[in-house]
Formats: C-alpha cells, structure tokens, sequence
C-alpha cells in the first residue's frame, strides 16, 4: 500500500484556471505538508496543517490555498494560476512524537501554460 | 533550523562505501541531524537521524562528531540505485509551528559502476 499517495501525477493546464492536487496518507499521521520544487530543484515548504492548525510561509500567494477535509487528506487548492507556478509539487506527513520524520508522495508536475 | 553545509557533488564507485559529509557548526543542543534523499523524479526519502549518538539502520549509517558541528552519512555499499541528491538537515525533532523541514541545496551522488 502507498503510505503518501497525490493525484493527479501530471497537471497541465491553462493560466488563469483553477486547479486542485489531492494527497491522502494512510499512516495514520496527524501533520501534512505541502512542498513545492521548482525547476532549478530547491524543495521550499509552502504549508504545514495539524490539528486544524495551519501554518503559511509567508512567502506563498494567497492563490494558494491547502483544504483538510479529514486527518488523512490535505487537497492543495490554486486560483488563477500562473506560469510560474509551474513546478512539482510534493505532499508529505509525519507524526507528531514520532521525531518530526516526514514521507512524501510522489509529486505532481504542473504545468502551466 | 540551523544551517548545514554540503559539498554539491561527489561520486562513489559501486560496491563501495559513500561517505557523505555534512557541516552544521551552528547547531543547538536539542537540534537533531536529519539525512534525506531524492532519487530523480521521486519524493524525498527519509534516510536517517541523530542527536549525538551513532545511528544506524537498514539504509545508512550516520556518524556525529562530538562537538555535534558535523556528521557524515555512511552507505556502506553503494549501488546504481543511491544515485540521488541527498540532503542533511538540523531541526528539533518536533513538530511546531514555525518548525519547517528546511531543505538546503544538498549533495549529489552519483555511483558509478
């Protein structure tokens, strides 16, 4: 079974769409993040989300919006998207007292063109 | 989280051991060392951690001076497949808010046969 799992794995799409990437994890962890990589490889974290309590880097756009329906699920939602989001984009979790360690999905590309 | 530096490349011949080393002069007491790994087009993978003990598991072995200013992550025999960037990373081992996975620009191993 995957413990990190994101759909889709491939996104392309227009700029000025609306786009959602969905991650699920299955270890029973209480902390999901979002990660971004971009094209010259720097992972930056974009989100953090525990406990219904979200942490935002400062540096990520307001179009940029992470959506936690339940402990195993953090969506990542994009409005109006623009080029230079195109990048890859990678979920992971961890568990609280467990030493902070973090798996990851496997990423979604998008692409925006 | 405090700094680490690496060299951004190294090669390693396959079947031997790859010797990985990581500077963080500036690390607190309660900050771990954390070794990850991204195998082209993967998520990151955790590898190993440690706060002034040797580790070691099925993957790795980490080696921490004892001044804790430097670590060096040991694979003992390489193989095509640890062909990857490999990153080290000083953190607390607790999630907090604030408290990200800071990814620097890490180190590239190739293994050649």
């Amino acid at each position: 079974d995957t413990a990190v799992s994101q759909t889709p794995k491939y996104l392309v799409t227009q700029m000025g769409n609306d786009k959602s990437i969905k991650c699920e994890q299955n270890l029973g962890h209480d902390t999901m993040y979002w990660y971004k990589q971009d094209s010259k490889k720097f992972l930056k974290i974009m989100f953090s989300y525990n406990n219904k309590e979200l942490i935002i880097n400062e540096t990520v756009p307001n179009r940029f919006s992470p959506k936690s329906p339940d402990k195993a699920h953090l969506n990542l939602h994009i409005n109006s998207l623009e080029l230079g989001d195109s990048a890859v984009y990678f979920c992971a979790s961890s568990q609280t007292g467990g030493g902070d360690t973090q798996y990851f999905g496997p990423g979604t590309r998008l692409t925006v063109l | 989280d405090a700094k680490t530096t690496q060299p951004p490349s190294m090669d390693c011949a396959e079947g031997r051991a790859a010797n990985l080393p990581c500077n963080h002069s500036t690390i607190s007491g309660n900050e771990y060392v954390y070794w990850y790994r991204q195998i082209h087009s993967q998520g990151p993978q955790y590898i190993i951690h440690g706060l002034k003990n040797n580790e070691t598991n099925e993957m790795a072995s980490l080696i921490i001076t004892e001044d804790r200013k430097s670590s060096t992550l040991i694979l003992p025999h390489a193989t095509l497949r640890d062909t990857a960037v490999y990153y080290c990373i000083v953190r607390v081992a607790v999630w907090t808010p604030g408290n990200m996975l800071t990814f620097g620009g890490g180190t590239r191993l190739m293994v050649k046969p």
